[in-house]
């Protein structure tokens, strides 16, 4: 079973504090690494996303980075707001054309940035 | 709105029913997945479509469940004689072309009981 291993399973930051999510993951064939944004009630939205071949994407508060040799990724939101607290879902799948079109998906972080 | 539109929002029904979902993905989109979500975790692939053609599955998926593409345009889900373990939130999400960008909807709610 193809997985990908997340952590905090929860976590509280103070406003204007930087947020810090990670990821593992054990196949090496995985190609896309996305970070989603989930709000109650909601489905999950694609917040930023990443390939192997880069270290770092950066999108305005939002940065993944990412250690191929590691196997593992990250997501650092800064000057968090309370407007942030969401659950976040990290993701992984193969190359498009590889044969699989699925997206493996961690357990979430529940993210609460309090005033 | 254009995004991925998902009826029924909540489906209760009792053990041994069917139930029947329906998705309409983004219209120009030519990929349609399927992902089911539990409490406290995240989702989990079902199937997915490339127009009207139905190319994974999930090795998970039990037979009971069924999915449809018939035009290339809406899909529907149905579970055969629904179990309480199948009570989950289904989501629907669609792409366009080699764009691994998923756009989702809200989800079905589905509780048995």
């Amino acid at each position: 079973q193809q997985q990908v291993k997340q952590s905090p399973q929860s976590l509280i930051v103070q406003k204007g504090g930087i947020s810090i999510i990670n990821c593992a993951y054990e196949n090496t064939a995985f190609d896309y690494f996305p970070w989603y944004q989930q709000f109650p009630g909601k489905g999950p939205a694609l917040l930023i996303a990443i390939r192997p071949d880069v270290s770092e994407k950066k999108e305005g508060r939002f940065t993944i980075s990412f250690n191929k040799s590691a196997k593992q990724f990250s997501l650092h939101i800064m000057d968090s707001q309370p407007g942030d607290s969401a659950t976040y879902f990290c993701a992984a799948s193969p190359p498009v054309g590889a044969g699989s079109y699925q997206l493996t998906f961690g357990k979430g972080t529940k993210l609460s940035v309090i005033p | 709105d254009t995004g991925v539109s998902q009826d029924p929002r909540h489906k209760i029904t009792k053990r041994g029913q069917n139930v029947t979902f329906r998705c309409d993905p983004i219209s120009e989109h030519n990929r349609l997945y399927w992902y089911r979500q539990t409490l406290g975790q995240g989702p989990e692939f079902l199937t997915y479509f490339q127009n009207e053609a139905q190319l994974e599955k999930s090795r998970l998926l039990s037979d009971r469940f069924s999915a449809e593409r018939p035009k290339g345009s809406f899909s529907t889900l149905e579970i055969q004689r629904t179990e309480q373990g199948d009570s989950a939130m289904y989501l629907c999400a669609s792409s366009l072309g080699s764009d691994e960008k998923l756009f989702f909807g809200s989800g079905t709610q589905l509780s048995v009981l």
